[in-house]
């Protein structure tokens, strides 16, 4: 069975600084890949996923992930945070590539950018 | 992206009735639609897979007769969630992925809270 641990409950971070949110992933096939965020009382927002090829990708709002199957992580960064990104961050995985395999979210991590 | 629908938003009800959450797909036809369920601070947990013209599947512990689930066409999926009780209050989240054509991300919808007094 395929599980992904967040292991931040909070993440603290400066405007304009760096981020990093991080997720590591177990999965007995090949990955696949989630990010998402989500904003008080509102669904979840799609950011970025991982299905084959580079390690790095890029998503929306200027967010990418380095797909990193040594370590089997998945880390979600962006190169200057904004307060505007400050919200909720879950990491997905699921065990095959159709998009009706359901999803295993990671508990997610708070991402709070200070002005 | 593709946009999910869900309705309604939020819904306030009584312990012992029954409320029907609707899960609609905009722009394009789904076979597959998720419900998932998010206590406050906490993750999404699957409820069950629903399926396009026959049953839904169920994940452990979720009591099918009480979360009913129709698929009744490729844009339209429905939790009805009966007989209400304080301990169903939470937060529902529908999610759904265009069958085949290369689509393989679920786009969700907005959730609706529910909350049974």
């Amino acid at each position: 069975a395929q599980s992904v641990a967040q292991p931040e409950d909070q993440v603290n971070v400066a405007e304009g600084n760096p981020l990093t949110v991080k997720c590591t992933y177990s999965v007995s096939g090949n990955p696949y890949l989630f990010w998402y965020v989500q904003y008080p009382n509102r669904g979840l927002q799609f950011l970025l996923k991982y299905i084959t090829g580079d390690n790095l990708v890029k998503g929306s709002y200027g967010f990418e992930a380095e797909f990193n199957k040594s370590q089997t992580s998945f880390h979600l960064k962006k190169p200057s945070a904004l307060v505007s990104d400050s919200a909720l961050y879950f990491c997905a995985v699921r065990d095959g590539v159709s998009g009706n395999t359901p999803l295993v979210f990671g508990k997610g991590t708070r991402l709070s950018v200070i002005a | 992206g593709a946009v999910v629908s869900q309705h309604p938003s939020w819904v306030i009800c009584k312990s012992g009735t029954s409320v029907k959450i609707e899960c609609r797909s905009l722009d394009f036809q789904a076979t597959t639609m998720f419900w998932y369920r998010q206590f406050p601070k906490q993750s999404l947990m699957l409820m069950a897979t629903s399926n396009e013209g026959s049953k839904a599947t169920y994940e452990q512990g979720v009591e099918k007769d009480k979360f009913l689930i129709n698929h009744a066409s490729l844009t339209l999926s429905t939790l009805t969630v009966t007989s209400a009780h304080p301990e169903d209050s939470s937060f529902y989240i529908c999610s759904a992925a265009s069958p085949g054509g290369g689509t393989d991300t679920q786009y969700f919808g907005p959730g609706t809270r529910l909350t049974v007094l």
